[in-house]
């Protein structure tokens, strides 16, 4: 079965400058990858979903990449506040549901 | 209104409790989901509903009773829970399951369960 690794569990980040998340999965590329937010007790919300056909998708501050020879996806965001900081979730789909990575905790330094 | 409720925010209750959890949308979403999610953990899924059908049951326990009245609403019935059956119990709903790997699922706020 499909396996998601999101590399950092936790990521430190200098206001103002660019975060950098990494998604990795292991067996066949999905046709779709998403990225949700989830701050501390609350449910996911949507960001982004990005297909296989599409390389980069961008939406204000985010970006998102996908790398199907490499297996994986990067999501940017641009001139970060500490507003961002929060787990940021990448999600596959698998037999007509997705499945989740551990997360990123990422940390936006004033 | 793009919303999914969730009540209660939170429970508590002992093993040998009944209670249920319940969901809401108003979208017109006719897939309905619902995780548990441990401390530091991702989301895992427990049950999906299809046009109010179950359409997948990953192995969840028995102790574990899903229900779909109707298009928007969606329960979970708990009966002898064990403590580690502790966690934030998300649903969620998507436009259908058919294509649900690129809709977005809408999650509700969650219900913090502690069993005692």
């Amino acid at each position: 079965s499909q396996k998601i690794e999101q590399n950092s569990e936790a990521l430190n980040i200098q206001e103002g400058k660019t975060a950098t998340l990494t998604c990795n999965y292991t067996n066949y590329s999905p046709a779709y990858l998403q990225w949700y937010r989830q701050d501390p007790g609350r449910g996911p919300v949507f960001l982004l979903l990005i297909r296989e056909n599409e390389k980069e998708k961008r939406k204000e501050r985010l970006k998102v990449t996908f790398d199907t020879t490499l297996k994986q996806s990067l999501f940017h965001i641009t001139a970060s506040q500490p507003a961002d900081s929060a787990t940021y979730l990448c999600a596959l789909d698998q037999d007509d549901k997705i499945i989740f990575g551990k997360g990123t905790r990422l940390h936006i330094l004033p | 209104d793009t919303e999914v409720t969730q009540t209660p925010k939170h429970l508590v209750m002992g093993m040998t409790n009944k209670k249920s959890l319940k969901c809401e949308q108003h979208m017109g979403h006719r897939a309905m989901y619902w995780y548990k999610q441990k401390a530091k953990k991702p989301p895992e899924l427990m049950f999906v509903y299809s046009y109010e059908k179950l359409s997948i049951n990953e192995s969840v326990p028995s102790r574990f009773s899903p229900e779909c009245p109707n298009s928007s609403l969606l329960n979970l019935h708990l009966h002898a829970l064990q403590p580690e059956d502790s966690a934030l119990y998300l649903c969620a709903s998507s436009r259908n399951l058919a294509e649900s790997s690129y809709n977005e699922q809408f999650f509700g706020p969650g219900t913090r369960l502690t069993v005692l």
